[in-house]
């Protein structure tokens, strides 16, 4: 599986939108990113995932650059239950590995 | 989407002692699972992935005779933490691999393990 970057920590002031970055520079062809989202003390929580196109959901859309080697997770509109860590994760089998992942801290 | 139901949610036991623990796929049948444990502040660790009706294939670093794992129906894994020690103290989370839906994995909502 291709490591991912992602920063540390982010804030984000609520209803504004949340832009999370993710580098995969040596992801392979097949491979898809995705991402999920971790509530403290609780399991992981799918968000997107996606090969080459922007993807769109009813949580978040996902953008990732023409050559794939950078995704951006997009929530639209942040709220306070958004904060969390959020894990991009570069995979083409189920066997996922997590990074350390970006704390959002939303803010009132 | 699918559930995964873990159990217990809490445990706290003496050093020394077994725990296990449960995880269960409710609403379809799971060929493979897997077994993630996080320290505090931490990411999550893949320790073994679990197939249904065969050997558990461990992560390296990880004792199999540590942690045993069963995967013995469609439904239900569990890990049993063997001899536990304090160091053994931490978040355990399973998940499941469901061929055919948009998500790869779901997860249980894990299992404190505190050892006295």
């Amino acid at each position: 599986d291709a490591k991912t970057t992602q920063p540390t920590s982010m804030d984000c002031a609520e209803g504004r939108a949340a832009n999370l970055p993710c580098n995969h520079s040596t992801i392979s062809g097949n491979e898809y990113v995705y991402w999920y989202r971790q509530i403290h003390s609780q399991g992981p929580q799918y968000i997107i995932h996606g090969l080459k196109n922007n993807e769109t959901n009813e949580m978040a859309s996902l953008i990732i650059t023409e050559d794939r080697k950078s995704s951006t997770l997009i929530l639209p509109h942040a709220t306070l239950r958004d904060t969390a860590v959020y894990y991009c994760i570069s995979s083409n089998t189920d066997k996922l590995i997590f990074g350390t992942g970006t704390r959002l801290q939303v803010f009132p | 989407g699918a559930v995964v139901s873990q159990h217990p949610s809490r445990v706290i036991c003496k050093s020394g002692t077994s725990v296990k623990i449960e995880c269960r796929s409710l609403d379809f049948q799971a060929t493979t699972m897997f077994w993630y444990r996080q320290f505090p502040k931490k990411s999550l660790m893949l320790m073994a992935t679990s197939n249904e009706g065969s050997k558990a294939t461990y992560e390296q670093g990880v004792e199999k005779d540590k942690f045993l794992i069963n995967h013995a129906s469609l439904t239900l894994s569990t890990l049993t933490v063997t001899s536990a020690h304090p160091e053994d103290s931490s978040f355990y989370i399973c998940s499941v691999s469901v061929q055919g839906e948009e998500e790869k994995l779901f997860f249980g909502s894990g299992t404190q393990l505190s050892v006295l």
